[in-house]
């Protein structure tokens, strides 16, 4: 299936700072979507994106849906320990859930205290 | 949130025998489940998509008769690998739609062993 170019692919940052990685696609997507994944569990939905252009915040998460379609970013601010995890970025072609998902890479976040 | 319930969350099992995973929508009903395999490190791959009442849609290079899937009922899907071997040893994730312009649940996960 289609895969997403995530990057950076691991992240050390100290505890306060700010957090940018984005993803990109050789095709277009309709849908944007930027999960959460801790160690032994199950991806949590951070944010949804559906339209192009869309910027979405959620507490000190910060979204956009590139203008192309073709990308996306996710920014963290002040961050903290909890952030610490797996950042995945899925991308859907159609704009219903009952289409494909398909996901980025992931990019590892540690956080120094 | 809808809440979506894995079982087992690990499973050891020896090469040769089969193992049953279960996916369970607590709080709703799911017409759609999807079933996914995630490699140590690795992003998450889907396998299959599971309907209600229907046959499983398996993505391409995903044998449908290793990796049984059975969507019985609106609220439970079960993905059975059968004879397994050390190559299947993965973290299985299911996810589960709420409606159809709505985004999936993911399951916490269930790692499999097998020795």
């Amino acid at each position: 299936g289609q895969q997403l170019n995530q990057s950076p692919q691991s992240m050390f940052i100290q505890e306060g700072e700010d957090v940018s990685m984005n993803c990109t696609s050789s095709s277009i997507f309709n849908t944007w979507l930027w999960y959460k994944q801790e160690p032994g569990e199950g991806p949590v939905l951070l944010i949804a994106l559906y339209k192009a252009g869309e910027l979405t915040s959620n507490g000190r998460l910060t979204a956009q849906f590139g203008i192309t379609r073709k990308d996306s970013f996710l920014n963290i601010s002040a961050s903290i320990p909890s952030d610490v995890g797996i950042y995945f970025c899925a991308g859907r072609p159609g704009r219903t859930g009952a289409n494909n998902l398909f996901f980025g890479t992931g990019t590892r976040l540690t956080v120094i205290p | 949130g809808a809440v979506v319930s894995q079982h087992p969350s690990r499973v050891i099992c020896k090469s040769g025998t089969s193992v049953k995973i279960e996916c369970r929508s607590l709080d709703f009903q799911a017409t759609t489940m999807f079933w996914y395999r995630q490699f140590p490190k690795q992003s998450l791959m889907l396998m299959a998509t599971s309907n209600e009442g229907s046959k499983a849609t398996y993505e391409q290079g995903v044998e449908k008769d290793k990796f049984l899937i059975n969507h019985a009922s609106l609220t439970l899907s079960t993905l059975t690998v059968t004879s397994a071997h050390p190559e299947d040893s993965s973290f299985y994730i299911c996810s589960a739609l709420v409606r159809a312009n709505t985004e999936a649940f993911f399951g916490q996960g269930t790692r499999l062993t097998v020795v």
